[in-house]
């Protein structure tokens, strides 16, 4: 158990609708991600963050936000969800070795 | 483009066989290679892992092998087991990106008893 939290495990929402997720890690891990996956898709990296307050854009960014106030916590928003944006979001953090990557157990989210 | 592919969206094998899942890849600067296994409704775990600088790494029943002349890698199962069926990703670490991991899109494993 690498220690990673989010929240909510599953959530359906309006399109248009603001949506917040949220990925607590208790490792004290300075990198934290955000994956997406889809069918055919497999994972694609949304944002990273490689500290507090210091985040910076993945593969699929667009319409997609983040937070990083405390070490433990990053948040993924949604400023405005559309139905493509129906996904599973994973969180993960990058391991003491610096190599491999620990992930969450994944957000459910709907967009209807 | 992508630069992490695995062709082969799923595989069956037999319980007692070997199970070999490849990956491709097109940036010769990836420093290190990955697997990660995911089952239904849980996230992605890592299995193993090998240096662009070694061509072989096992750990059990896995091991990873590494062509780099064929920017090619593989994972073998032996023996395979029923629990081993999963999805399996391939994942690569780029060297400017902060060392973020880029993963291919997946194979599914079947391992019928």
């Amino acid at each position: 158990d690498a220690g990673i939290t989010q929240s909510p495990r599953h959530k359906v929402t309006e399109t248009g609708t603001p949506v917040t997720l949220r990925c607590h890690q208790t490792e004290n891990h300075r990198y934290m991600y955000w994956y997406r996956q889809d069918p055919g898709h497999g994972l694609r990296l949304i944002h990273y963050s490689y500290g507090v307050k210091d985040t910076d854009k993945g593969e699929v960014s667009d319409g997609y936000s983040v937070s990083r106030s405390k070490t433990e916590d990053f948040l993924l928003t949604l400023e405005s969800a559309t139905s493509s944006q129906t996904s599973v979001y994973f969180c993960a953090i990058r391991g003491a070795s610096d190599t491999e990557a620990f992930f969450g157990q994944g957000t459910r989210l709907t967009v209807v | 483009d992508q630069q992490v592919k695995q062709n082969s969206p799923s595989l069956s094998v037999q319980e007692g066989r070997i199970s070999i899942l490849n990956c491709d890849y097109t940036n010769s600067m990836f420093d290190y290679f990955l697997w990660y296994k995911k089952y239904p409704a849980e996230g992605p775990t890592f299995l193993i892992s090998i240096s662009s600088i070694k061509d072989k790494n096992e750990d059990g029943r896995f091991t990873v092998f590494l062509n780099k002349s064929a920017k090619h890698l593989s994972l073998h199962i032996v023996p395979s087991q029923p629990g081993d069926s999963a999805v399996y990703f391939c994942a690569a670490r780029g060297w400017g990106s902060q060392g973020n991991l880029i993963f291919g899109k997946g194979t599914k494993l079947s391992v019928k008893p």
